[in-house]
């Protein structure tokens, strides 16, 4: 069974500039899940989906942040324009609740670094 | 609301010694618990979950936590640590009144072991 998949690894660019990211969720998986992880801290909640329908955005800068998921399979996730905050890794996971299971897969997440 | 507490951000073994990586939570209603590792420059991945029944949840790589109620605790041990075990660790909890609700993590343990 193929895992989440995260494009791109790592990205660097200004401050002030804008940048997205892709997620690919595991096949059949309907609840699809942004985290924010800043070096030395734990996974912070950025955005949930539920199919292609939004379940919880409420830590989603939405002022600077966007995220979609389109067709209920990809999202992207948008930060414009950047902080130098923003330095972080983006995780992207996926679960099933369909078979009662929460656990949340995560894919391998995309470092960015804002200078 | 939910969190979680790891005491102790560093936590140093040698090999073959007794691991324990303490975690507390708190919930208002009953949880689910899990225990996540990463290793450098990857994505999350499961050692165990408790859900319902037994307290004693036993994970992948010899890792094994126990669940309980009384002193709001899910610490993990292993009874002998392997080089490989480095990495950090994260404990987390979620909502289990409700399927899919998005895991809230622990700021993480790092564990180093030495020969």
């Amino acid at each position: 069974e193929a895992g989440v998949a995260q494009s791109p690894r790592y990205k660097i660019i200004e401050k002030r500039q804008s940048v997205a990211f892709w997620c690919n969720p595991i096949s059949g998986h309907a609840t699809l899940y942004w985290y924010q992880q800043i070096l030395g801290q734990g996974p912070k909640l950025l955005i949930q989906f539920q199919n292609n329908g939004v379940v919880d955005d409420s830590q989603l800068p939405k002022d600077r942040f966007s995220a979609e998921r389109l067709k209920g399979v990809d999202s992207t996730l948008k930060i414009q324009p950047a902080k130098l905050e923003d330095s972080a890794v983006y995780l992207c996971a996926s679960s099933s609740p369909a078979v009662g299971v929460t656990e949340a897969f995560f894919g391998q997440g995309t470092r960015l670094t804002v200078v | 609301a939910q969190s979680v507490t790891q005491l102790g951000s560093h936590v140093s073994v040698s090999e073959g010694a007794l691991v324990l990586l303490r975690c507390n939570y708190s919930s208002s209603v009953p949880p689910y618990l899990f225990w996540y590792v990463q290793y450098p420059n990857q994505g999350l991945q499961l050692l165990l979950k408790y859900t319902t029944g037994a307290t004693l949840v036993k994970g992948i790589n010899g890792f094994e936590a126990e669940f309980k109620k009384s002193e709001t605790s899910f610490h993990l041990t292993k009874p002998s640590a392997h080089m490989s075990d480095a990495a950090e660790y994260f404990c987390a909890v979620s909502d289990a009144g409700q399927a899919g609700t998005a895991l809230i993590f622990g700021k993480g343990t790092t564990l180093s072991v030495s020969s």
